[in-house]
């Protein structure tokens, strides 16, 4: 089910590094995925999407990789900044809405 | 371009009060809407979801309910508000491809 109820885990890195955020997804037929940003007090916003075809796709700093075998789905941030501080959601299509992970968040040191 | 709003931004409401929020999206028709609520340091959950006027669906049993009078609005009501209704709302439609765009939520505190 969905993780609503945990904590949500944290990274934090120092500005300039590269971040990886993981999430795991639950089906294996799932074939469009999403990873959001939310700033605080702040609504998700649409980072990149991949679909189950891919198994990689580069935006303007993000990447994200999908690993079907294991149900796996990272998100990749290069150069890291400030800006970057954030909890990041993957998200899986359903049939009639998107399921959420727990969220991560990102805090960068400068 | 598609807009959507939501409001207030910030609510506080007693305990066994009411309450009504109000999203609407604009430049699109027939959306599927969704209300999601996010208690502090956790996840999203889905509450409702609507593919029509008129057509609600909840996939939590709980004190809310929602309604979609018409086409771009979609509306989060309660008849008397619990201490655990507290929690960040957001309401989202669904675009292109299956991407959510969410509203920029209500905070509601409920004291």
């Amino acid at each position: 089910g969905e993780s609503v109820g945990l904590h949500l885990p944290t990274l934090s890195v120092q500005e300039g590094d590269n971040s990886i955020i993981n999430c795991a997804y639950s089906n294996s037929a799932s074939d469009y995925f999403i990873w959001y940003k939310q700033e605080s007090g702040k609504g998700p916003q649409f980072i990149i999407d991949i679909r189950s075809n891919m198994d990689k796709r580069q935006g303007q700093r993000v990447t994200v990789l999908l690993n079907k075998t294991v149900k796996h789905l990272s998100l990749q941030i290069a150069a890291t900044q400030p800006g970057d501080s954030a909890v990041y959601f993957c998200a899986e299509r359903r049939a009639n809405d998107m399921r959420f992970g727990a969220g991560t968040r990102l805090t960068v040191k400068p | 371009s598609q807009t959507i709003h939501q409001w207030p931004a910030t609510l506080v409401q007693p305990v066994g009060s009411p309450l009504s929020l109000e999203c609407t999206v604009e430049g699109t028709s027939n959306p599927n809407l969704y209300w999601y609520r996010q208690a502090a340091g956790r996840g999203l959950q889905l509450l409702f979801y609507s593919v029509g006027i008129g057509q609600i669906s909840s996939e939590v049993p709980q004190n809310l309910s929602a309604s979609r009078p018409q086409d771009r609005q979609f509306i989060l009501s309660s008849k008397k508000l619990l201490l655990s209704d507290s929690g960040f709302y957001l309401c989202a439609w669904k675009g292109q491809g299956g991407k959510l765009f969410f509203g920029s939520g209500t905070q509601l505190s409920v004291l």
